[in-house]
């Protein structure tokens, strides 16, 4: 089975704080995404990436960004941590963006609290 | 625009009896929908799609779905529910546009109850 790896369950960080949330899939995938999880909006797409260094936005972006320097990992990055980025951040992959026989695997989720 | 509509946030449903969790979706070209099911703290786990063909979809856990182009809809059934279906369940679609991005666009998600 494809595993999607998310370094932290929980954290806890200060405003202001740099935070960085990790993720590994051990698939070869080319396709990972980061979206974020908040009561009675579901799930919105903050950035996704196809390849190793690519990047692209995508619903919600302000106040992130990511970096893609393996194609293992993707990590994304809260500049300067703000309470209303209290959330739970959930990392997904797939193999093949052309191909609509794919649908994500995700990992177990970060719940982050940023006080 | 690609949009996914979830119109109820819970359902109740007593042990035993049938469900449906509701998914409208809007999306240019041919859709492929998803479903998927989320237990308490954990992440998304994939319950069923449809790409083409057969417009009723089995999947995990004695689930299935239906397809229905003319209504745009894509339900989720279960003939009898069970206590530990109880759980918050995303609906999904991608656009069939070649080219398209790969996104997969979330409803908002629905919450099952299921009481003994």
């Amino acid at each position: 089975d494809v595993k999607v790896t998310q370094s932290s369950r929980y954290l806890v960080k200060r405003t202001g704080e740099k935070v960085f949330l990790e993720c590994v899939q051990d698939m070869d995938h080319e396709n990972m995404f980061w979206y974020r999880q908040d009561p009675g909006l579901g799930l919105r797409l903050i950035y996704f990436s196809y390849d190793v260094k690519m990047k692209e936005k995508g619903d919600i972006p302000e106040g992130y960004s990511v970096s893609r320097e393996k194609k293992e990992r993707f990590s994304l990055i809260l500049e300067s941590a703000s309470t209303n980025q209290t959330s739970m951040y959930l990392c997904a992959s797939n193999l093949d963006r052309r191909s609509p026989n794919y649908g994500y695997t995700f990992g177990s989720g970060t719940r982050l609290t940023v006080v | 625009a690609q949009s996914v509509a979830q119109p109820e946030d819970q359902v109740n449903v007593a042990e035993g009896n049938p469900l449906t969790v509701k998914c409208t979706y809007s999306v240019s070209g041919n859709p492929y929908l998803f479903w998927y099911v989320q237990y308490p703290n954990r992440g998304l786990q994939f319950l069923l799609k449809y790409i083409t063909g057969d417009n009723l979809v089995k999947g995990s856990y004695g689930f299935e779905a239906e397809f229905n182009k003319s209504q745009t809809s894509f339900h989720l059934k279960k003939l009898s529910a069970l206590v530990s279906d109880s759980a918050l369940y995303f609906c999904a679609v991608k656009g069939g546009a070649w080219g398209n991005t790969g996104k997969l666009i979330f409803g908002q998600g629905t919450t099952l109850q299921v009481k003994p």
